[in-house]
């Protein structure tokens, strides 16, 4: 069974960093191309960023890009998200997400959400 | 980038009703589509993805269409588990973009 299980979220004030971890199990971790997707209170769904299956290439939405960091670890078969120079506009649930192969930006798993709450 | 457009962002309805959600995008993607569900406090999760192409374990009264700029994701005949939010996502060219959204409710 695929799990995708987030971690790290949390208050921070403006300016402050924070780094979330997704840890899966249940699947070929490296085979896979991972994301994270986020929802600001009551807003729907916005695209943060994704990393290939091997690591070698990662993608960013603008909004982020330059202040968030996408990388995986192979032995751990975790996911993280460092988050550098947050806004109050950052604030958000951060969902971790398998996608559908090695590339590619379907996702058809996803983990519960971890809130991350970004005061001014 | 790429613009997802859906409509109707709200949706009232029957169970049993047949119910149609449209999303258009800013320029051609192909097939390059997936539609997602969402419930209150949930995370999302995937229906269709490639345009047309049903996820395994999802019910067949959901399906998808289109391609290019015009897709639409159709529900047959409304069940009380399928009153969500909805969301269409491109897949064809970063930034990854989704829909803003389609939430169905109760009549």
């Amino acid at each position: 069974e695929v799990q995708l299980l987030e971690s790290g979220g949390g208050l921070v004030q403006t300016g402050g960093s924070l780094r979330l971890s997704c840890a899966a199990s249940g699947f070929t971790f490296s085979n896979y191309v991972m994301g994270w997707v986020r929802q600001a209170p009551g807003k729907g769904l916005k695209w943060v960023s994704v990393i290939s299956g091997g690591g070698s290439s990662a993608y960013y939405a603008d909004s982020v890009k330059g202040r968030f960091t996408i990388s995986r670890d192979k032995s751990k078969n975790t996911l993280y998200l460092q988050m550098n120079s947050l806004r109050p506009e950052d604030t958000a649930v951060y969902y971790c997400a398998k996608g559908l192969g090695p590339s590619g930006g379907v996702f058809d798993y996803w983990g519960q959400g971890t809130l991350v709450t970004v005061s001014s | 980038d790429i613009q997802l457009t859906q409509s109707p962002s709200f949706l009232s309805a029957s169970v049993g009703d047949r119910v149609t959600i449209t999303c258009r995008a800013s320029q051609g993607i192909s097939s390059y589509l997936a539609w997602y569900q969402q419930k209150p406090g949930k995370a999302p999760k995937l229906l269709i993805y490639a345009a047309s192409t049903l996820q395994s374990g999802v019910p067949s009264r959901f399906s998808g269409s289109g391609s290019g700029t015009e897709f639409n994701l159709t529900i047959s005949s409304l069940q009380p588990e399928d009153f969500a939010s909805y969301y269409c996502q491109q897949f064809n060219s970063y930034p990854l973009t989704f829909g803003g959204g389609s939430q169905v409710e109760i009549k």
